[in-house]
């Protein structure tokens, strides 16, 4: 079990906006900025995401994030079948001295 | 460009030792802390260790901790997990990953270099 919260799975269709939900705690998500990784299995996961709503140069501005208390967001507007991998968020942990990652998100464009 | 090429990765049985490494180019290796991270199969990313860009400050999670040990040679820009008392949960592929600094000398908090993964499968 995760550290951090998110939905196992989320879906949409080319062309919407799909937004994926990030749940902690005050030790992690409530005090420190959470950073969210690109992930297709096998290969070399991707920054996407840093410092809660910052984008590496080169990410389009369709990926935006935000985080509210112990809560954060990863939204993706104008969907596109290559935005089709895993999600997942991350954050250090202050009680746990550690590095604490979601589950992952599996989105699919229908 | 960046490259960070995990090898050392196999087939190894409970209880055995392994090591993998992590070669780094295209960037200031010695200026960088460094990560592993892991996925076991069906599984999501998981932290394992983490090191200071000279060695000097080390930290693990509470899964490996006693039997994982990170490490790096600057002056061959490589990171290495010695890992002893293997476990089968510790089957996954593993990846490196880089972490910068800011002018302050702090860690800006985010891995913004990954490698693709060396697979380590503990099985009898």
């Amino acid at each position: 079990q995760s550290v951090l919260t998110q939905p196992p799975s989320a879906s949409g269709t080319p062309g919407q906006r799909v937004a994926i939900s990030c749940s902690g705690s005050s030790s992690n998500i409530g005090r420190k900025p959470v950073n969210w990784y690109q992930h297709l299995p096998g290969t070399a996961p991707k920054l996407l995401i840093y410092r809660n709503n910052q984008r590496p140069s080169g990410v389009p501005d369709r990926f935006s994030g935000s985080k509210s208390g112990t809560s954060a967001s990863l939204a993706i507007s104008g969907l596109q079948s290559e935005d089709e991998v895993d999600y997942y968020c991350a954050a250090w942990d202050d009680s746990l001295n550690a590095w604490v990652f979601g589950g992952g998100t599996k989105l699919t464009v229908l | 460009q960046v490259q960070l090429v995990e090898s050392g990765g196999g087939v190894v049985q409970p209880g055995g030792s392994l090591r993998v490494s992590c070669a780094a180019s295209g960037f200031a290796f010695s200026g960088y802390a460094m990560h592993w991270v892991r996925q076991a199969p069906g599984k999501g990313l998981e932290w394992v260790a983490s090191i200071r860009y000279d060695g000097s400050v080390t930290f693990y999670a509470d899964s490996v901790k006693g039997r994982f040990t990170i490490s790096r040679d600057n002056s061959k820009n490589t990171l290495f997990l010695q890992m002893s008392s293997l476990r089968a949960e510790d089957t996954a592929l593993y990846h490196c990953a880089g972490e910068n600094y800011d002018n302050s000398g702090y860690p800006l908090g985010y891995f913004d270099y990954w490698g693709q993964g060396t697979l380590v499968i503990v099985s009898s």
